[in-house]
């Protein structure tokens, strides 16, 4: 089955200080990859759409300078969490689909604490 | 307003009970998906629904797509501890670039 790897697992930074977040598609090819943020206890918010070889679709009230995204390659996306702030804390996670109706295959999630 | 209403939002039950879950919308899917997500983990797909009236099964659980494809409903008998985590559903309006989620059930079968 489709497998998606997101690394790192769980980051511990300093106010002020850049992370960066890696996707990756492990057996298969996604030109689209979707960045989600999660609060404690609620559902997914989605922050982005990351497209191979294009910018970015960023949600409204999602900022594209704070949240920077990249998607090199068909199987690499990242998320950079850029100047991080304490409110920036959260569980992030990707996503990726092989093609319509095959669902979405989720990486295990980042949980960012800034301190 | 979400596009995808899920209900309950919370549901505690004893082992062994029955539940079922709603995702309820005024739109038209051409796929709805239910997800499972333990704490501190990616969301695990559980199932896809693509045609109307489509009911299918999975061990314990029971997914229904409705006949007009704007609803879904996931039914678990006899719920065991291990059923304990937070089930989402979503519906692909178009195509897999274009997915909604609802906002999600959280479930806590007690032993």
């Amino acid at each position: 089955g489709a497998v998606v790897s997101q690394h790192p697992s769980r980051v511990i930074c300093k106010s002020g200080t850049s992370v960066k977040i890696e996707c990756r598609s492990l057996d298969f090819q996604a030109t689209t990859m979707f960045w989600y943020r999660q609060f404690p206890k609620q559902s997914l918010m989605l922050m982005a759409t990351s497209n191979e070889g294009s910018k970015a679709t960023y949600e409204q009230g999602v900022e594209k300078d704070k949240f920077l995204i990249n998607h090199a390659s068909l199987t690499l996306s990242t998320l950079t969490v850029t100047s991080a702030h304490p409110e920036d804390s959260s569980f992030y996670i990707c996503s990726a689909s092989q093609g319509t109706h095959y669902g979405y295959t989720f990486g295990s999630g980042t949980r960012l604490t800034v301190v | 307003t979400q596009l995808l209403e899920q209900s309950p939002q919370f549901l505690s039950i004893q082992e062994g009970e029955n539940l079922t879950v709603y995702c309820n919308s005024s739109s038209v899917f051409s796929s709805l998906q239910w997800y499972r997500q333990e704490p501190g983990e990616g969301p695990v797909l559980l199932v896809t629904v693509v045609t109307g009236g489509e009911v299918k099964k999975l061990k314990r659980l029971t997914f229904q797509f409705g006949d007009a494809r704007k609803d879904s409903s996931l039914h678990i008998t006899a719920a065991q501890p291990g059923d304990t985590g937070l089930y989402l559903c979503a519906g692909e309006l178009r195509n897999n670039n274009d997915m909604r989620f609802g906002a999600g059930t959280r479930l806590t079968v007690k032993p």
